[in-house]
């Protein structure tokens, strides 16, 4: 029972342009969620959070939004660039999913092209 | 920065062996946790540890143990590997909070391969 998926496997974007992933849940109980970055070789980075809270967090190219009654959340980038070539996973937490503990999803692969 | 630092990028192994996967940690979290990582199926969490010599399962804990005996130690024991816990194994610390809403920082991986 996949409680986080990212229903996109893959993803190709033109230079300069936005990029749009996308993560869906199921628990409601979840009011903490987090996008990370992984190149390849390399662990998950921690790219940018959200709390329930809220429906928008930005930080400087990227943001994510929030929509709780639609269990959706997105993270935009623009522009994008060719350095943003990487998986992208989103997590949620919080009641629902125990103490301390992120549910990952699948992953999107962004591949910005130059 | 936190630095989360796992002891071999990789490994083979033989069915069979007991396998150590070793990570450390040098920003004082209390959190600690192993993942696997495989194509398809994200990231999935096998143990965790929230104190030392405390241990809680995750979501795949079959075939693993582990072992927290000092706080920026968690060693991940495959007890006797098989050619299915060939993958991508990835550690993770962070700080404690009553909400959970610490990021998890993670090292760069241990790529085991089971033969």
């Amino acid at each position: 029972d996949q409680q986080v998926k990212q229903n996109s496997p893959s993803l190709s974007v033109q230079e300069g342009r936005i990029s749009i992933l996308n993560c869906d849940y199921t628990n409601s109980m979840f009011d903490y969620f987090l996008w990370y970055k992984k190149y390849p070789a390399e662990g998950p980075t921690f790219l940018i959070s959200i709390s329930s809270i809220k429906d928008k967090n930005e930080d400087g190219r990227f943001t994510v939004f929030l929509n709780k009654s639609a269990k959706h959340l997105s993270l935009h980038i623009v522009p994008s660039q060719p350095g943003d070539s990487a998986v992208y996973f989103c997590a949620a937490s919080g009641r629902g999913s125990g103490t301390y503990k992120y549910i990952f999803g699948t992953g999107t692969r962004l591949k910005v092209l130059a | 920065d936190v630095k989360v630092t796992q002891s071999s990028r990789y490994l083979v192994k033989r069915t069979g062996e007991k396998v150590f996967l070793e990570c450390v940690q040098d920003m004082d979290h209390e959190n600690m946790f192993w993942y696997r990582q495989d194509p398809g199926l994200g990231l999935r969490l096998i143990y965790f540890s929230y104190d030392v010599k405390m241990k809680e399962k995750g979501d795949i804990p079959e075939g693993y143990s582990v072992s927290r005996e000092k706080k920026e130690r968690f060693s991940l024991i495959l007890e006797s590997a098989s050619t299915n816990q060939t993958s991508m194994y990835l550690c993770a610390s962070s700080r404690r909070d009553i909400g959970g809403w610490q990021p998890q920082h993670f090292g760069d991986g241990t790529r085991l391969s089971i033969l």
